[in-house]
């Protein structure tokens, strides 16, 4: 069973901090790798994807991957109260011919004034 | 990035009733799609995969008696949700690749639509 994991939270920073989330993957094969943002009744938008070790930074958010460990993780400089939602970690997983993406459960951010 | 439309945005039938949802690519022509089911507090699950012309891919657990998908344009895909039941109540979503590594599928980013939430009476 292909797995990603992450913790559900919430996790709580004040305005302005760096907000940390976490995610880990069991499928050594995958290759590309995202991270997708769902406010409350909404469907999930996408913030990053990330296809190589390191990091990748798009204005607040940085996204690294590290397949050795199997780990991704999203930074979220300067968090906002806008930034409060489900934060969705999804893999890429071939099967067979086909391949589909594999969500982790989520991790909920709250961003307090 | 790529643009997927979905409708209706919300409906509420009886029990009983089929309901069909439509999801389309509206900037790309998408020979993939594919169909989620979310219900409360939890993530997306993965129904089905979609694929023009061809007969719609299935997970484990996941009844195509129940769950018709249909996929017979580029750019549409439906999903019938027959004899629905109040345990079908949820929150579905499709979404489609963007246009991307040419041969073979796609790792490209999934788009999703905007979902429908679906309540059987």
């Amino acid at each position: 069973q292909k797995e990603v994991e992450q913790n559900s939270g919430p996790l709580s920073v004040p305005e302005g901090a760096i907000a940390s989330l976490n995610c880990t993957y069991s499928d050594r094969g995958s290759q590309s790798f995202f991270w997708y943002r769902q406010y409350s009744g909404k469907s999930p938008e996408l913030i990053m994807s990330i296809y190589s070790n390191g990091d990748k930074e798009d204005g607040r958010f940085t996204a690294q991957l590290n397949k050795a460990s199997q780990y991704v993780s999203l930074l979220i400089r300067d968090s906002q109260p806008s930034d409060s939602a489900t934060y969705l970690c999804a893999v890429w997983s071939r099967w067979g011919n086909t391949g589909k993406l594999i969500f982790g459960q989520g991790t909920t951010l709250q961003v307090k004034p | 990035g790529a643009v997927v439309s979905q409708h209706p945005s919300r409906v509420i039938c009886k029990s009983g009733t089929s309901v069909k949802i439509e999801c389309r690519s509206l900037d790309f022509q998408a020979t993939t799609m594919f169909w989620y089911r979310q219900f409360p507090k939890q993530s997306l699950m993965l129904m089905a995969t979609s694929n023009e012309g061809s007969k719609a891919t299935y997970e484990q657990g996941v009844e195509k008696d129940k769950f018709l998908i249909n996929h017979a344009s580029l750019t549409l895909s439906t999903l019938t949700v027959t004899s629905a039941h109040p345990e079908d109540s949820s929150f579905y979503i499709c979404s489609s690749n963007s246009p991307g590594v040419a041969g073979g599928l796609s790792t490209d980013t999934q788009y999703f639509g905007p979902g429908t939430r679906l309540t059987v009476l």
